[in-house]
């Protein structure tokens, strides 16, 4: 069974501190490692897919990297608008649908 | 570009009462389409996926279903409410262009009292 698991589940950084997001995963057979941003009570926002390790995007302040086991969201001099929860979630090779398993989360609050 | 649209934006229903929530994609043909549930502060639960007009499949057995009468309009239903229904529903779309990837609307949500 699929797995994913975000750390740490709330982070809190002052303007600039940056720092990363972690994302384990567990699947048998990776189609793609997608990386939202969801601001409170609203849909997640599409940022990055990741479909092999050593893979690595950016946009803005935001850097996804992939390993095998794991991938990282590089948050660079964050500003308060960063604020937000970042979704992992990991798509298997052979599931149906093409569903994917989501991560729990990680809180980001950036204070000015 | 892909637009998504749920309809109600919030809901506040009272146990038992029936439920119909509706999500409508612009910009794409023959999508695949998701609802998600979320519960406060959680993550998101998958409850049901279409690949076409009348396929169904349900991830999650509860009192909840879903129907797919046109190729972009996905609704989700409840004959009965629980209170263990409130939470913040999702739909999603994948595209065309991008059939790996889901894209989520504005969520509908839902307070059962």
């Amino acid at each position: 069974e699929d797995q994913v698991t975000q750390s740490p589940e709330a982070l809190r950084l002052q303007e600039g501190e940056s720092s990363s997001l972690n994302c384990s995963y567990t699947v048998s057979g990776l189609r793609g490692l997608f990386w939202y941003r969801q601001d409170p009570g609203k849909g997640p926002e599409f940022l990055f897919t990741l479909y092999s390790a050593g893979e690595e995007k950016e946009k803005e302040r935001l850097k996804a990297t992939l390993t095998k086991k794991e991938s990282f969201l590089h948050i660079t001099a964050p500003k308060p608008e960063d604020s937000a929860t970042y979704l992992c979630a990991v798509g298997h090779l052979k599931a149906a649908g093409n569903k994917l398993t989501f991560g729990g989360g990680t809180r980001v609050l950036v204070k000015p | 570009s892909q637009t998504i649209h749920q309809w109600p934006a919030t809901l506040v229903q009272p146990v038992g009462s029936p439920l119909s929530l509706e999500c409508t994609v612009e910009g794409t043909s023959n999508p695949n389409l998701y609802w998600y549930r979320q519960a406060a502060g959680r993550g998101l639960q998958l409850l049901f996926y279409s690949v076409g007009i009348g396929q169904i499949s349900s991830e999650v057995p509860q009192n909840l279903s879903a129907s797919r009468p046109q190729d972009r309009q996905f609704i989700l239903s409840s004959k009965k409410l629980l209170l263990s229904d409130s939470g913040f529903y999702l739909c999603a779309s994948t595209t065309s262009t991008a059939s790996d990837t889901q894209y989520f609307g504005p969520g509908t949500r839902l307070t059962v009292l």
